[in-house]
């Protein structure tokens, strides 16, 4: 099965950072690989699909780059409602569906 | 788009549960649904899928044999029937909707786009 790591597990950031999460792949993966953000107490919402594309409505500081194994989600201004975790998902194993361990953003 | 879940509660050991997930705003039969659970202050976890037509089901190794997944596409409602839940079982259950891209190999599963509230089963003596 694939594995999928993500780092840091906890960042530490000020309002206006440009701000760096990357999820490993324990095996060369195709691009179907998305980013979530959660909040405390809601469900997750979907930022970035097929690794670089932003979904709609999601704001353009948030930005997805990648290939192979290593893949990025970056934000590039961050605000004060971004604090939140954020969780890679990778389904090309499908059938089954592969989520990161999940990295949390606090504020500095 | 709209997904609500209902169902959970407080569960002994070895017993049952019937979640429920209520859809709307969308075509129901055209997308798959998804499980996913997040036991409390960890990560996410999917758990099962099955298709629109009803004739793909998934399940991950972890509830494989105990959860059963259904659908009444007449209802618009996605099922999860949860037997001999253990300790380990405790979570936040959201249902989650499916998009899959088309490509010439087939059709593969591209991101979850709307999930739903969640509804929590704590399984305790």
């Amino acid at each position: 099965d694939i594995q999928l790591t993500q780092s840091p597990s906890f960042l530490s950031a000020s309002v206006g950072d440009r701000v760096t999460i990357t999820c490993r792949a324990s095996q060369a993966i195709r691009s179907y690989l998305a980013w979530y953000q959660q909040k405390p107490g809601t469900a997750p919402k979907l930022l970035i699909y097929a690794a670089s594309s932003l979904q709609r409505g999601v704001p353009s500081r948030f930005s997805g780059s990648g290939s192979g194994t290593e893949f990025t989600l970056t934000i590039s201004s961050l605000q004060p409602e971004d604090f939140a975790t954020y969780y890679c998902q990778h389904l090309n194993s499908y059938p089954l569906i592969t989520f990161g361990q999940g990295t949390r953003l606090d504020i500095k | 788009v709209q997904l609500v879940e209902s169902g959970g509660g407080l569960v002994q050991p070895g017993g049952s549960l019937r979640l429920s997930c209520a859809a709307s705003g969308f075509t129901f039969t055209t997308y798959g649904l998804n499980w996913v659970r997040q036991a409390p202050g960890k990560g996410l976890e999917w758990i099962a899928y099955m298709s629109g037509s009803r004739t793909t089901i998934n399940y991950a190794d972890s509830v494989m044999g105990r959860f059963t997944v259904s659908r009444d596409n007449a209802k618009n409602s996605l099922d999860l029937q949860m037997n001999s839940l253990r300790v380990e079982d405790t979570a936040v259950y959201y249902c989650a909707r499916v998009v899959f891209n088309a490509e010439s190999s087939g059709f593969y599963p591209y991101y979850f786009d709307y999930w739903g509230q969640g509804t929590l089963v704590s399984v305790s003596s």
